[in-house]
């Protein structure tokens, strides 16, 4: 049972653009967290956007969140190709809150 | 330094055998997690476990088994009964299990032969 969703599930992009990637959950939330995946490593933490945040910046990325659509986007400025990783969105479980459910992520590929 | 430490890195197993994959924290946290990740496709959590000799089903529960004896370790168990093993196992931890980050191990990459 996914909590999370994101799309689109793939993403090229040239370097230098912008990259959104977009998450959708199910249930209330405390908090949203977005992470990065390089391929067949393990998860870094990017950024918490708590629940009565609507918007974070940590360098290039930027978060929102949307409690009332049960969304949240990341948005990466200024690509460069070493940003070229999966990206997951990870939210509380639908029945407990210590349980840490990830959406099925978003491939991201940044072109030199 | 500090970490979570998760070990082997690969491991081959024959039809019909359990193996046991280590995950290891020296964080002082709380709470410890299993997922599997299938190649493409996001985590699914196994098992969790918030805190010492307690520990909870995740999505995709049947054919593993954990113990958690110790605030430091969290083993995972693949059994036999598992029908399709093969995967990369993630482990991680974080401190206050409603509030933080996690933190993951490197992940093993399990293939049956």
């Amino acid at each position: 049972s996914q909590q999370g969703e994101e799309d689109p599930q793939a993403l090229s992009i040239q370097e230098g653009e912008n990259a959104t990637m977009n998450c959708s959950y199910k249930t209330s939330i405390n908090n949203l967290q977005w992470y990065r995946q390089n391929s067949g490593r393990g998860l870094v933490h990017l950024i918490l956007i708590r629940s009565n945040e609507r918007e974070k910046h940590s360098g290039r990325l930027r978060v929102t969140l949307d409690t009332s659509k049960k969304s949240s986007s990341l948005l990466i400025t200024a690509s460069r190709a070493a940003d070229t990783a999966s990206y997951f969105c990870a939210t509380r479980g639908m029945d407990s809150s210590y349980k840490l459910i990830f959406g099925s992520g978003t491939r991201l590929l940044v072109r030199p | 330094d500090g970490g979570i430490t998760q070990s082997p890195k690969y491991l081959f197993r024959k039809e019909g055998q359990n193996v046991t994959l280590s995950c290891e924290q020296n964080l002082n946290h709380d709470a410890m997690y299993w997922y599997r990740q299938d190649p493409g496709q996001g985590l699914r959590l196994i098992y969790y476990s918030q805190i010492v000799n307690d520990f909870q089903k995740g999505d995709i529960a049947e054919g593993y088994s954990v113990s958690r004896e110790k605030k430091e370790s969290f083993p995972l168990t693949v059994t036999s009964a598992q029908k399709n093993p093969t995967a990369f196992y993630l482990c991680a931890s974080r401190s206050d299990p409603a509030n933080t980050e996690a933190f993951f191990g490197q992940g093993t990459r399990l293939t049956v032969v």
